[in-house]
């Protein structure tokens, strides 16, 4: 149980594009999701927390109109790089929460690798 | 400010050999602590948790964690690695008092034949 997936797995695109990447959980409704940014041979960075049906909380420092999320339901959320960069190339992992406030553990996608050219 | 430190950065080890990976956790409130393992273009793998009770935990792939709150640690044991256990480890820990997880820089396991 507890799966999460992400698509695509890997995106290459030309700079001034824009990228949608989907993460759903697959057998558990997630109110929660969340979404990182993995450099290499870094640990991963918290973007957003992204809720259902209410706008997504940003960390600091994360473009908001650059990095739009969207938690449409309770098993989908997708993030869309906008307008991207080459500098945007990254691996971006979603999480999803699955439990209650205080037992609750986040499960990981298996990532989207993006390339912009 | 809350952080997670995972001293080694890189650590190899021969395959059969007894495995520990470290993880120290700032002190703050109640601290849910975990291990997740990354294999190579890959997502994140939850290896185990602790939330309370007894502080040995036990997790998949024959992998314990000891939950030491006077150290402040969370190490991660195997008896005897298998050369399938190469991969990056994460120790992550989750506060009482909010629901962002703070994840250590990572340690790269590297099994010698």
């Amino acid at each position: 149980g507890a799966v999460v997936s992400q698509h695509p797995s890997w995106v290459i695109c030309k700079s001034g594009t824009s990228v949608k990447i989907e993460c759903r959980s697959l057998d558990f409704q997630a109110t929660t999701m969340f979404w990182y940014r993995q450099f290499p041979k870094q640990s991963l960075m918290l973007m957003a927390t992204s809720n259902e049906g209410s706008k997504a909380t940003y960390e600091q420092g994360v473009e908001k109109d650059k990095f739009l999320i969207n938690h449409a339901s309770l098993t989908l959320s997708t993030l869309t790089v906008t307008s991207a960069h080459p500098e945007d190339s990254s691996f971006y992992i979603c999480s999803a929460r699955l439990g209650g406030e205080i037992a609750e553990t986040q499960y990981f996608g298996p990532g989207t690798r993006l390339l912009v050219l | 400010a809350q952080s997670v430190t995972q001293p080694d950065i890189h650590i190899t080890v021969s395959e059969g050999a007894s495995l520990e990976l470290r993880c120290n956790y700032s002190y703050g409130a109640t601290p849910y602590l975990f291990w997740y393992v990354q294999s190579p273009g890959q997502g994140l793998q939850l290896l185990l948790k602790y939330f309370s009770g007894d502080t040995l935990v036990q997790g998949i792939k024959g992998f314990e964690a000891e939950f030491k709150r006077s150290q402040s640690s969370f190490n991660l044991r195997k008896p005897s690695v298998h050369w399938s256990d190469a991969a990056e480890y994460f120790c992550a820990v989750r506060y009482s008092s909010a629901s962002k997880i703070i994840f250590g820089s990572g340690t790269r396991l590297s099994i010698r034949p």
